[in-house]
């Protein structure tokens, strides 16, 4: 049973344009969702985050977006460069000792 | 101040052969956690562990496999008699907090891939 949903395997986005990755989730108890960013043979690294009590968060080119009705976030990225050429992982956790859950990622492609 | 240091980076095994990958987690982070990433999956959560203690490990299959987080050294993960089903990437990730104060940002190692042949 997945809780974290992420329904499309890949994006291909021009340079300079906007990237939109989507996720929905089903657990209504998470209390914070996370983009994580990962490059072929790295491991992820966080990106940002947003409090479940907040229905945006910015920092400088990355925004998400959470709908809490919805069960729905996503992350925009703008302008689009090729360094962000990789795989996005949304997640999402409860507050507690229960663990960070993934989706199963988005390959982003930033075509010059 | 070093990340998340995990070795080995690539371990080949032959079936029924056991299987250790290690985890140093960052420096002032008491808190340890073991993923595995399938081919074309997302990251699985395995076990959480704070020094000398298993918190969470709903993630582990019920046989051959265990972790550790002893007072001195690194993590381990333990897979006895590997299977090829078990061919995948492991990550390991810290983070200085857990419980309630856990938001999900967690430090992630490059990883150990194993192949078993």
């Amino acid at each position: 049973d997945q809780q974290v949903k992420q329904n499309s395997p890949s994006l291909s986005v021009q340079e300079g344009r906007i990237s939109i990755l989507n996720c929905d989730y089903t657990n209504s108890m998470f209390d914070y969702f996370l983009w994580y960013k990962k490059y072929p043979a790295e491991g992820p690294t966080f990106l940002i985050s947003i409090s479940s009590i907040k229905d945006k968060n910015e920092d400088g080119r990355f925004t998400v977006f959470l709908n809490k009705s919805a069960k729905h976030l996503s992350l925009h990225i703008v302008p689009s460069q090729p360094g962000d050429s990789a795989v996005y992982f949304c997640a999402a956790i409860s507050s507690g000792n229960t663990p960070l859950v993934f989706g199963k990622g988005t390959r982003l492609s930033v075509i010059a | 101040n070093a990340g998340v240091m995990q070795n080995p980076r690539h371990l080949v095994r032959r079936r029924g052969q056991e299987a250790r990958l290690r985890c140093s987690p960052m420096k002032g982070h008491s808190h340890v956690y073991w993923y595995r990433q399938l081919p074309e999956e997302g990251l699985k959560f395995m076990v959480y562990l704070q020094k000398e203690n298993i918190i969470d490990e709903s993630g582990m299959p019920k046989e051959r496999f265990s972790a550790e987080f002893p007072k001195e050294g690194p993590s381990i993960l333990r897979i006895q008699q590997v299977v090829r089903g078990d061919s995948a990437a492991y990550f390991c990730a810290s983070s200085p907090r857990g419980g309630t104060a856990n938001t999900g940002e967690l430090f992630f190692g490059e990883g150990s891939r194993l192949t078993v042949l």
